[in-house]
């Protein structure tokens, strides 16, 4: 299973508020998940990783957590901002020579000022 | 530094015709991925070039072919347009060996067939 589930589909947060956005996974294969940010018209941006190894990184108002037993990674945003609306799609990569990403269908977040 | 490059920005093409997308990767970076992302969805996989050589397809018909030139910029070809392919075409770029992992995307090319 190469597939990517992600949720929820759209997220709306108060200035201030933490947003939460899950994504689940089937392939045990996948080594990498990266979480990206994608404005209108632009392309994906990395924001920040995660190696299975580790069970949560922070890198500023973002937080990955991570859940191996239970095949689960989550991005928490910390202090939302109007800023940070966006949509984010966390994604996997599978082990092995490829670099190739497997996307989730994204979550469109909307911070209310 | 100069990040992911694409051309053209946006293109028009008509069914049936063919295209042909451009990208060039970021200084040092070896491996050239091609991704389609259909409005409301996110990125599907094409193709992954390192070092000239195809390392990964996705599944997509033989209709899209890619290159990779020895300066490591990559082209994205498709023929015999379909009212379908009309999407974001992204160009991901990444550093080979050790424990690099990270890709980093282009703007995208706006392909709308009509």
């Amino acid at each position: 299973q190469q597939q990517v589930k992600q949720s929820p589909q759209s997220l709306i947060v108060q200035k201030g508020g933490i947003s939460i956005i899950n994504c689940a996974y089937e392939n045990t294969a996948f080594d990498y998940f990266p979480w990206y940010q994608q404005f209108p018209g632009k392309g994906p941006a990395l924001l920040i990783a995660i190696r299975p190894d580790v069970s949560e990184k922070k890198e500023g108002r973002f937080t990955i957590s991570f859940n191996k037993s239970a095949k689960q990674f989550s991005l928490h945003i910390m202090d939302s901002q109007p800023g940070d609306s966006a949509t984010y799609f966390c994604a996997a990569r599978r082990s092995g020579s490829a670099r190739q990403l497997t996307f989730g269908s994204g979550t469109q977040l909307t911070v209310l000022p | 530094d100069a990040g992911v490059t694409q051309s053209p920005t946006h293109l028009i093409k008509t069914r049936g015709q063919h295209v042909t997308l451009r990208c060039s990767p970021i200084s040092g970076h070896k491996s050239v991925s091609w991704y389609q992302q259909v409005l409301g969805q996110g990125p599907q996989f094409i193709f992954q070039y390192y070092e000239k050589e195809e390392r990964g397809r996705g599944n997509f018909p033989d209709r899209f072919s890619a290159r990779q030139f020895p300066n490591y910029s990559s082209e994205l070809n498709v023929n015999a347009l379909l009212l379908g392919d009309s999407a974001l075409y992204l160009c991901a770029s990444s550093s080979e060996g050790g424990m690099s992992y990270e890709q980093y995307f282009g703007p995208g090319t706006r392909l709308t067939v009509t």
